[in-house]
């Protein structure tokens, strides 16, 4: 079965500091992986997917993503954080036909003056 | 611009009442699906529709059920709640195919006394 582990639950850093949300996956089978974002109260939103192709995945709000099958990892990553992307992030793993997603536990960010 | 609309936004009930949460999408979207979020697991997956007149179970199914009579509309039932079943509930929709973006409702915040 097909599984998702984020690798920090939490993550306090400071504006304008880079940041990095790991994320490791299982699965046997080609994969399409995603990562969501979740502000407070509200639903989740999409940053980016992986689908196929290049590795290197770009999203909204200066995100992006590495997609590494070795490791079976894809981490998100940012530059350069703003207090406005305190927020928890899912990874998700789509799996069994049609839209099934797989999420991870969330890594909450918290962004800090 | 509506999206996916969840009612109500928050709910209390007593245990063993039972109450309808209510989805709707205006994206013609066949797939749609029931997600809990509870802390430090990430979203589970209760039930999913690829179409009018077709349900199944997710991984989390048990004290739920669930229809689907419309392509737009896709109602969760509690017959008689739990106070396991204290939860944010986040309803879904997408175009089906594994590798396309889910759509989010706001959240029905449930708790059960």
């Amino acid at each position: 079965a097909q599984s998702v582990t984020q690798l920090d639950s939490q993550v306090p850093v400071f504006e304008e500091a880079p940041v990095e949300l790991r994320c490791n996956y299982s699965s046997s089978v080609s994969v399409y992986l995603f990562w969501y974002v979740q502000y407070p109260n509200q639903g989740l939103q999409l940053l980016l997917k992986y689908l196929s192709g290049s590795t290197l995945v770009k999203g909204i709000n200066g995100f992006e993503a590495e997609f590494n099958k070795s490791q079976t990892s894809f981490h998100l990553r940012k530059p350069s954080v703003h207090i406005s992307d305190t927020a928890e992030y899912f990874c998700a793993v789509s799996s069994g036909g049609y839209n099934k997603l797989i999420f991870g536990a969330g890594t909450r960010l918290a962004v800090h003056p | 611009n509506a999206g996916v609309t969840q009612t109500p936004k928050f709910q209390v009930l007593k245990t063993g009442q039972s109450m309808t949460l209510q989805c709707a999408q205006d994206m013609n979207h066949e797939y749609m699906s029931w997600y809990r979020q509870d802390p430090g697991m990430g979203l589970r997956l209760i039930h999913y529709s690829v179409g009018a007149g077709i349900t199944d179970q997710g991984e989390v199914p048990n004290g739920y059920n669930v229809s689907r009579s419309t392509t737009e509309d896709f109602p969760l039932r509690l017959l008689s709640a739990a106070p396991s079943q204290t939860s944010v509930y986040f309803c879904a929709s997408s175009s089906g195919g594994m590798n396309t973006e889910a759509f989010f409702g706001q959240g029905t915040r449930l708790t059960v006394v």
